[in-house]
């Protein structure tokens, strides 16, 4: 069974960074690409980009092109999401999921930027 | 980017209700388009893929047609359990763009 494991919840604080994790199991992610998306409270998906952990491309959304950071660790089978300088407006869950059409998700982390 | 209009908004039906939604992109993106389903509190859910292809453990209720811009998801039949928020997804140009998504509740 896939399997892709977030952690609850990130509190940062305005101007820090903050990276996120995301532990797949049952699947390898050399072979697929891995992709994050956001939530922010009461609103829609937002693609922020992906990467192939096989070689580390990656392609980002424009708007989140300064902000986040994708990098994969294909030993452990992790993918990680760094977010810098944070900002209220960061506050949002952020989702891993896997697959050219995102056939698998994690439960996503809720990041709360607060002071 | 390539953007993704999505209507409506908001959509109230009945049980048995034959429901559609769409979603338009701004530049050809041929056949790669999903469709997703997210209830409240819990991550999105794969429904429809490359336009008409089921996911696996999907009813058969759900169904996806369109080409080029236009694309459209169909529930044949409503169901109670079917009350979420769904969402198209574009993958073709390299980057992947969501539409603003569709609420659906029981009228």
């Amino acid at each position: 069974e896939v399997q892709l494991q977030q952690y609850g919840a990130e509190l940062g604080k305005p101007g820090t960074s903050v990276k996120l994790s995301c532990k797949v199991s049952g699947y390898n992610i050399r072979s697929t690409y891995m992709h994050w998306v956001n939530q922010r409270p009461g609103k829609g998906l937002e693609w922020i980009g992906r990467i192939d952990p096989a070689n580390g491309n990656t392609i980002y959304a424009e708007k989140f092109k300064s902000k986040a950071t994708l990098t994969a660790d294909t030993s452990s089978n992790t993918a990680y999401m760094q977010l810098s300088q944070l900002k209220s407006d960061d506050t949002a869950i952020y989702f891993c999921a896997m697959g050219r059409a995102l056939a698998y998700w994690g439960q996503g982390t809720l990041v709360t930027v607060s002071s | 980017d390539i953007q993704m209009t999505q209507s409506p908004s908001f959509l109230s039906a009945s049980v048995g209700d034959r429901v559609t939604i769409n979603c338009k992109a701004s530049q050809n993106i041929n056949k790669y388009l999903d469709w997703y389903q997210q209830k409240l509190g819990e991550a999105p859910k794969l429904l429809i893929y490359n336009t008409n292809s089921l996911h696996t453990g999907i009813p058969s209720r759900f169904s996806g047609s369109g080409s080029g811009t236009d694309f459209t998801l169909t529930i044949s039949s409503l169901q109670p359990e079917d009350v979420a928020t769904y969402f198209c997804l574009q993958h073709n140009s390299g980057t992947w763009t969501f539409g603003g998504g569709t609420k659906l509740e029981l009228k």
